[in-house]
């Protein structure tokens, strides 16, 4: 099957630094990839859509200036929390769409980036 | 807008008993409903999907149809094993838009 993948899987940063995690689809290619995020024991909740080449579209709340996305390949996304504080400490999760889906809507997920704001 | 409702957990069961996740939705159309699992510290990973009304999803062992009539999903599987604890997430997106909604996930734990 698919297969995405995201680095790093965990990091530990200081309050106010930025951090970038990369979410890549390693053997198809994505028009569109979805960034979730998760808190402990809850559901994931949709961050943004990111699309190959254009701008992403931010879910309700999500702040774009804290959370920049950029969708600049078929098989790259990147998310980088700006400025980051520790309530930004969660579980980012990224999915990827295939290109030619042939009308399925299966996502594929990554692992997951443990984020941990100190 | 669209949700996903699960049974609430945690569930526990005894290895080899039956389980049921029930799951039910709300949608405006119909759309594509799916059961990922997440074990300890890891991502999310397909466990099935179905894609139209009285599809049945099945993998190793689990199985949900999908019914329009009662707009429900729910996850069986006949026989627990220990390596089945893990969280359940019951799941919906539609073809053209591909985001998903997922439900409040079910933390299922079996004891041997």
């Amino acid at each position: 099957g698919a297969v995405v993948s995201q680095h790093p899987s965990r990091v530990i940063c200081k309050s106010g630094t930025s951090v970038k995690i990369e979410c890549r689809s390693l053997d198809f290619q994505a028009t569109t990839m979805f960034w979730y995020r998760q808190f402990p024991k809850q559901s994931l909740m949709l961050m943004a859509t990111s699309n190959e080449g254009s701008k992403a579209t931010y879910e309700q709340g999500v702040e774009k200036d804290k959370f920049l996305i950029n969708h600049a390949s078929l098989t790259l996304s990147t998310l980088t929390v700006t400025s980051a504080h520790p309530e930004d400490s969660s579980f980012y999760i990224c999915s990827a769409r295939e290109l030619w889906g042939g009308g399925t809507d299966t996502q594929y997920f990554g692992p997951g980036t443990r984020l941990t704001v100190l | 807008g669209d949700s996903v409702t699960q049974m609430e957990g945690p569930v526990t069961l005894s290895e080899e008993a039956f389980l049921t996740i029930n799951c039910t939705y709300t949608a405006t159309g119909y759309p594509s409903l799916f059961w990922y699992v997440q074990y300890p510290g890891e991502g999310l990973q397909l466990l099935l999907k179905a894609t139209k009304a009285d599809d049945k999803g099945s993998n190793k062992g689990f199985e949900a149809t999908y019914r329009k009539e009662t707009t429900s999903f729910h996850l069986e599987k006949g026989s627990v094993q220990v390596s089945d604890s893990a969280v359940y997430f019951c799941a919906l997106s539609f073809t053209n838009a591909g985001k998903s909604t997922f439900g409040d996930g079910t933390t299922l734990t079996v004891k041997p």
